[in-house]
């Protein structure tokens, strides 16, 4: 089975630019979750969806991104206006509902100049 | 306040010695606990898990985690460590309740010597 699926791998990109970061969930799985990890911060959860619905956002660092799951197979984390603290890994995870581990994507490295 | 503590940032040991890593929770339901491993460059990877029954769980790569509730830890152990388990180790809690974001400690580095 194809585990989570994200894209790009790397992203390098001018301060000011808009960033699209691209998930695919596993299969089956209903809710998904949207981290960013950095050295000084470790692992934070930015949002998770719940059947495609946003259930909680409190992470979101601030109103220059937002993300969407228009359906079940696919999620998008946004960055707009992108700026260099900014720059992580983005990863993606994905866990069933009667499930409670969590699998992840490889990640999405972002460095914004 | 909900949290998880991994007292160790860096641990360097040589290989085919025993590795211990520890974690320690503050969680106000019945837990259910994880291990991640990270490698380099790489997404997070379950390693092993607990929800309930027997206190000592078994995982992939040969490691294994002990529950101890009297102590609020689960303690990640490998008895022969080999190169290949240099990574970043994540130790992390949840529920099966409404709640489904886990909370995570902030990793162990793990270096390996040969």
């Amino acid at each position: 089975d194809a585990g989570v699926i994200q894209s790009p791998r790397h992203e390098v990109t001018e301060m000011g630019q808009e960033v699209t970061l691209r998930c695919k969930p596993i299969s089956g799985h209903d809710y998904l979750f949207w981290y960013r990890q950095t050295m000084m911060r470790g692992l934070e959860l930015l949002i998770y969806f719940n059947n495609n619905v946003p259930i909680d956002d409190s992470g979101m660092p601030e109103d220059r991104f937002s993300a969407k799951m228009p359906n079940a197979s696919f999620s998008t984390l946004k960055i707009q206006p992108s700026e260099p603290r900014d720059s992580a890994v983005y990863f993606c995870a994905s866990r069933a509902s009667l499930r409670a581990e969590q699998f992840f994507g490889p990640g999405t490295r972002l460095t914004v100049l | 306040a909900q949290s998880v503590t991994q007292p160790d940032i860096h641990i360097t040991v040589s290989e085919g010695a025993s590795l211990e890593l520890r974690c320690n929770y503050s969680y106000g339901a019945t837990p259910y606990l994880f291990w991640y491993v990270q490698s380099p460059g790489q997404g997070l990877q379950l390693l092993l898990k607990y929800f309930s029954g027997d206190t000592l769980v078994q995982g992939i790569k040969g490691f294994e985690a002990e529950f101890k509730r009297s102590q609020s830890s689960f303690n990640l152990r490998k008895p022969s460590v080999h190169w290949s388990d240099a990574a970043e180790y994540f130790c992390a809690v949840g529920n099966a309740g409404n709640n489904r974001k886990l909370i995570w400690g902030l990793g162990t580095s793990l270096a390996v010597n040969p």
